[in-house]
């Protein structure tokens, strides 16, 4: 049964709106989440992060919100822009960063 | 920047072959690791190392064993491979202990496919 899930494995908005990704996790011992970006033909790179003790990480355009007691996470993009398509992956880990759980990934078009 | 290298790109073998992936990085890391990547499923941990000859097994092990003979290199070794190991294979890195921030490095993926 997978502990991270994300349930649009697609997402479609207009350049420079806003995109939401969201991702949701089952194990209460998670304390810490990544976001990964994948291009076609290249491994995933990391994007942004955020620990249990926090419920926003903002790096420029890009915002991870965290909602522990809902077990859900978003990304927010603003303003998208069309080099950000990509496969974006969430990841879940226990604090000792021992394992970490990946989602399914969601399949971001950002269009022109 | 940290490079991690993956020895091919693509590979086709046919059921039954032994398969040895490589995978090189070069920032000294003391983890590595294997996952495979499928559509729907996400990235599944198969094997991971701690150190040099090092090794546990990550949520998907079967079929697969692994070899870390130096620090640097991480090999997945597929004994006879069957049509169901047909994927993505991505190999990452990190830092361990006090620099561990949790970010995993990863290699660009060796697509494997099984005939």
């Amino acid at each position: 049964d997978q502990q991270v899930k994300q349930n649009s494995p697609s997402l479609s908005v207009q350049e420079g709106r806003i995109s939401i990704l969201n991702c949701d996790y089952t194990n209460s011992m998670f304390d810490y989440f990544l976001w990964y970006k994948k291009y076609p033909a290249e491994g995933p790179t990391f994007l942004i992060s955020i620990s249990s003790i926090k419920d926003k990480n903002e790096d420029g355009r890009f915002t991870v919100f965290l909602n522990k007691s809902a077990k859900h996470l978003s990304l927010h993009i603003v303003p998208s822009q069309p080099g950000d398509s990509a496969v974006y992956f969430c990841a879940a880990s226990s604090y000792n960063f021992n394992k970490f759980y990946f989602g399914s990934g969601t399949k971001l078009n950002v269009k022109p | 920047d940290v490079k991690v290298t993956q020895s091919s790109r693509y590979l086709v073998k046919r059921t039954g072959e032994k398969v040895f992936l490589e995978c090189v990085q070069d920032m000294d890391h003391e983890n590595m690791f294997w996952y495979r990547q499928d559509p729907g499923l996400g990235l599944r941990l198969i094997y991971f190392s701690y150190d040099v000859k090092m090794k546990e097994k990550g949520d998907i092990p079967e079929g697969y064993s692994v070899s870390r003979e130096k620090k640097e290199r991480f090999s997945l070794i597929l004994e006879s491979a069957s049509t169901n190991q047909t994927s993505m294979y991505l190999c990452a890195s990190r830092v361990s202990g006090h620099l561990n921030t949790g970010e995993l490095f990863f290699g660009e993926g060796s697509r494997l496919t099984v005939l």
